[in-house]
């Protein structure tokens, strides 16, 4: 079974200051995917991650791949109040047979506090 | 992009009651879609697969007889809750994918059972 752990699950920083969330799965993995969540709403996509190495930036958010490690990173820089919302990681597991399902982690809720 | 509208958007309704959840993918045809529950503070959890024109395939512990899906169409699945109580209260989401592509969410339906 696909286990995916995110750490930290909340986390108050202060605007200005860099921070990294970790993401990491048990299996091996055909892509890894990175989304928002503001409250009360749905999902926002904000990267995919599909090779070992691969990383992704928009703006103040960098997201990476390490698939040796089975660890995922997505780094914030001089983070803005904006940012404040909840970030999951989900992971898609390898399957021969092409399977598509998302296993989620269980979120990291980012406050920015000015 | 990719849109998936979700209908409706907010629903209360008195325990004992069915409620049906529509999911459209408006710009793409949805070989598979996807119907997510998460509960507040909580990460989403797959509930169901569904293949166009086939059964859903249903999570361990989902009951297919409370939770229905039909996916009779490329662009059209939906969730019927049925006799809901106050338990079923959640934020339901549902995704649609075509092929190999990314999942595209749709908003979020916020179901309260009085």
């Amino acid at each position: 079974e696909l286990k995916v752990e995110q750490n930290p699950l909340f986390l108050s920083m202060q605007e200005g200051k860099n921070y990294t969330i970790y993401c990491n799965y048990s299996t091996t993995s055909d892509r890894l995917y990175w989304y928002r969540q503001d409250p009360g709403k749905s999902l926002e996509s904000l990267f995919v991650l599909l090779s070992n190495g691969a990383v992704k930036q928009e703006g103040r958010l960098m997201a990476s791949l390490d698939t040796k490690a089975r660890l995922s990173t997505l780094h914030i820089t001089a983070a803005v109040h904006d940012l404040s919302a909840t970030y999951f990681c989900a992971v898609v597991p390898f399957s021969g047979a092409g399977s598509y399902q998302l296993t989620f982690g269980k979120g990291t809720k980012l406050s920015v506090i000015p | 992009g990719a849109v998936v509208s979700q209908h409706p958007s907010w629903v209360i309704c008195k325990s004992g009651t069915s409620v049906k959840i529509e999911c459209r993918s408006l710009d793409f045809q949805a070989t598979t879609m996807f119907w997510y529950r998460q509960f507040p503070k909580q990460s989403l959890m797959l509930m169901a697969t569904s293949n166009e024109g086939s059964k859903a395939t249903y999570e361990q512990g989902v009951e297919k007889d409370k939770f229905l899906i039909n996916h009779a169409s490329l662009t059209l699945s939906t969730l019927t809750v049925t006799s809901a109580h106050p338990e079923d209260s959640s934020f339901y989401i549902c995704s649609g994918k075509q092929g190999s592509q990314p999942q595209h969410f749709g908003d979020g339906t916020r179901l309260s059972i009085l």
